[in-house]
């Protein structure tokens, strides 16, 4: 079955500091993957996402994202946190079959100033 | 603008009532979808619609309802049957065949 698993459930990182939320997946076949970050009582926004080709992908406020096939992994890395950066943070796999979203489990974000 | 609202922000309902909440796009998007979340849980789906007059279960769809009578709309109903109904509810479409979602800003629902 196909599954999201994101093992962090808060991380807190001083402001400046780099940070990296992991993500595995379980997906028989090419995986899409997707990484969407959540305000309090807000709906979630696209940070990034991964279809094919280049491995490393860029996405908005400053983000990016590695695919990488044998780990079954797409972890989450920016090289230098701003407050404004501590939300919830969901990685995605979607189906390709039904155009469905799998979500794992969030990855809370606290800055330390 | 184009977007998808959903109302209202925040709903309190007695145990034992059926209660409804609202999804309507105008970004003209054939799929929409219903997402439950809780916190440590993620987002489940629990409906999902990918052309009016049709819709399908997720994975959590105990307990809930839905219709797709028109293209704009994918109202969800919480019936009385849903054994622990409060949570944030998410709505979401995106256009067909395609990952591009777009969300609502959700609904909280409080049952006591």
């Amino acid at each position: 079955a196909q599954s999201v698993t994101q093992p962090d459930i808060h991380i807190t990182v001083s402001e400046g500091a780099s940070l990296e939320l992991r993500c595995n997946y379980s997906y028989g076949a090419t995986p899409y993957l997707f990484w969407y970050v959540q305000s309090p009582g807000q709906g979630l926004q696209l940070l990034l996402k991964y279809f094919s080709g280049d491995t490393l992908v860029q996405g908005i406020k400053g983000f990016e994202a590695e695919f990488k096939r044998s780990q079954s992994s797409f972890n989450l890395r920016k090289p230098s946190v701003h407050w404004s950066d501590a939300a919830e943070y969901f990685c995605a796999v979607g189906m390709d079959s039904s155009y469905k979203l799998i979500f794992g489990s969030g990855t809370r974000l606290l800055v330390r100033p | 603008d184009g977007g998808i609202t959903q109302s209202p922000k925040y709903l309190f309902r007695k145990e034992g009532q059926n209660v409804t909440l609202s999804c309507e796009q105008n970004l003209n998007h054939d799929a929409m979808y219903w997402y439950r979340q809780d916190p440590g849980q993620g987002l489940r789906l629990i409906y999902y619609s990918q052309i009016v007059n049709d819709f399908q279960k997720g994975d959590i769809a105990e307990g809930y309802s839905v219709s797709r009578e028109k293209k704009e709309s994918f109202p969800l109903t919480v019936t009385s049957a849903q054994k622990n109904p409060t949570a944030f509810y998410l709505c979401a479409s995106s256009p067909a065949g395609d990952f591009g979602y777009t969300f609502g800003s959700g609904t909280r629902l409080t049952v006591v």
